[in-house]
């Protein structure tokens, strides 16, 4: 079946380096992805959103970028800091009409940052 | 905290017992979802609602898993004869009926353990 996953399960970086967490999507019809961020022994955080229509968008020090050719997400992350140590899912929603349909995620990647 | 709340944090069971979690979603949020985590996975959806109506429900969703809403506000989740299995967290999600708006905003979960 079409499912969300991740390339990396684990992710690396020093502090002040940029990250990048990729994520691959099977399912070309999605429109609406969202990256959310998982703190340990906490649910899942909104970091950034993107529809299908976009190719990129920025938030405050995270960038996602969508390339539809591949099925491709990927979350950077600028100037690392400790505090962004965390699990990182992307999620997709399939396409509906309306909003706020349950969400498909992956398996996550596991950023750690090196002080 | 005007977020998501969860209860209780923890629980631990012996298999064959009933549980039941309480989700409190945030206030005038119309929708409420549960989804279920397993260590090193990403959260998979179980049900949700819409006000008082439940919407649809994930084949993961087994006959002894029952989910209420009775009057559009708080939910339960309750799982009878919990089996091993059924070891996982407990997200709770919720969010506003918005074509535009996809956030979900998760609670912190609930353990569960079964012995």
């Amino acid at each position: 079946g079409e499912s969300v996953g991740l390339h990396l399960p684990t992710l690396s970086v020093q502090e002040g380096d940029n990250s990048i967490i990729n994520c691959a999507y099977s399912n070309s019809a999605s429109d609406y992805f969202i990256w959310y961020k998982q703190e340990s022994g906490k649910g899942p955080q909104f970091i950034i959103d993107i529809r299908s229509n976009m190719d990129k968008r920025q938030g405050q020090r995270v960038t996602v970028l969508l390339n539809k050719t591949v099925k491709h997400l990927s979350l950077q992350i600028a100037a690392t800091q400790p505090g962004d140590s965390a699990v990182y899912f992307c999620a997709e929603i399939w396409p509906v009409f309306s909003g706020n349909t349950p969400l498909v995620f992956g398996k996550g990647t596991r950023l750690s940052v090196i002080a | 905290d005007t977020g998501v709340s969860q209860n209780p944090r923890h629980k631990i069971t012996k298999r064959g017992q009933n549980v039941t979690f309480r989700c409190d979603p945030i206030s005038e949020h119309n929708r409420l979802y549960w989804y279920r985590q397993t260590l090193g996975q990403g959260p998979e959806f179980l049900t949700y609602f819409q006000n008082e109506a439940q919407l649809e429900k994930s084949r993961l969703l087994s006959d002894r898993f029952s989910a209420e809403r009775p009057k559009g506000s708080f939910s339960t989740l309750e799982i009878q004869r919990t089996e091993q299995g059924d070891s996982a967290m407990y997200l709770c999600a919720s969010s506003r009926v918005n074509s535009g708006d996809h956030e979900q905003y998760f609670g912190p979960g609930t353990r569960l353990t079964v012995t």
